[in-house]
């Protein structure tokens, strides 16, 4: 079983909508949760993280944390042609002086116009 | 605000060849890691430096070494090239090591004939 599981979609929306992307996790010992998005051609970018647990809000961009069923969510508002990219979860932990970064696999998201 | 920054954007290399990748961290970071992307997957993390050393290191072969300079700029450098180490390699920064959330460049893409 991996650590990070997400669903590789692709997922179809039509603009406007309200997106939800997940991930679930193994490991309760994660600290930090990211969600980055990728455009073809581009490196990962740093959308939101939480450390802990609890919701982040920004703009059109919620992202959820419940650790007690170890899922993690990102909800895009108002969804827009130019969301459509691959979005990755990320989630890490320290302990004893070594660390984990581990990504999800991506979910793809079209939008459309 | 000056981002990470890799350079180069595309590299060709054939089999048994070396290769040498460059990264600059975003502004007032120190941490640098490096990951594999391979197409439609998340990204691998391969190893992490901070002042100067390797703090922590994937799973990866020892074919893949690196560097940090003084600078906090880095060097990944792979050795006897496979047709497997074709993929993506993107370099991300990070204030302190260890599991901060990191911010990526746009990643070398390394393909190997």
């Amino acid at each position: 079983q991996k650590e990070v599981e997400q669903d590789p979609g692709p997922l179809s929306v039509p603009e406007g909508a309200i997106v939800s992307l997940n991930c679930t996790y193994s490991n309760s010992a994660f600290q930090y949760f990211m969600w980055y998005r990728q455009y073809s051609r581009k490196g990962p970018e740093l959308l939101m993280y939480t450390y802990s647990s609890g919701n982040k809000e920004d703009g059109r961009f919620t992202a959820q944390v419940d650790k007690s069923s170890k899922y993690i969510s990102l909800f895009i508002r108002d969804s827009q042609p130019s969301d459509s990219a691959t979005y990755l979860c990320a989630m890490s932990l320290t302990t004893s002086g070594t660390y984990k970064y581990i990504f999800g696999t991506g979910t793809r998201l079209k939008v459309l116009a | 605000d000056a981002g990470v920054t890799q350079s180069p954007t595309h590299l060709i290399k054939t089999r048994g060849q070396q290769v040498t990748l460059r990264c600059s961290p975003k502004s007032g970071h120190d941490t640098v890691s490096w990951y594999q992307q391979a197409l439609g997957q998340g990204p691998q993390f391969i190893f992490q430096y901070y002042e100067e050393e390797e703090r922590q290191r994937g799973n990866f072969p020892d074919r893949f070494s690196g560097h940090q300079f003084p600078n906090y700029s880095s060097e990944l450098n792979v050795n006897a090239l496979l047709l497997g180490d074709s993929a993506l390699y993107l370099c991300a920064s990070s204030l302190a090591a260890g599991n901060q959330p990191q911010h990526f460049g746009d990643g070398t893409r390394l393909s190997i004939l």
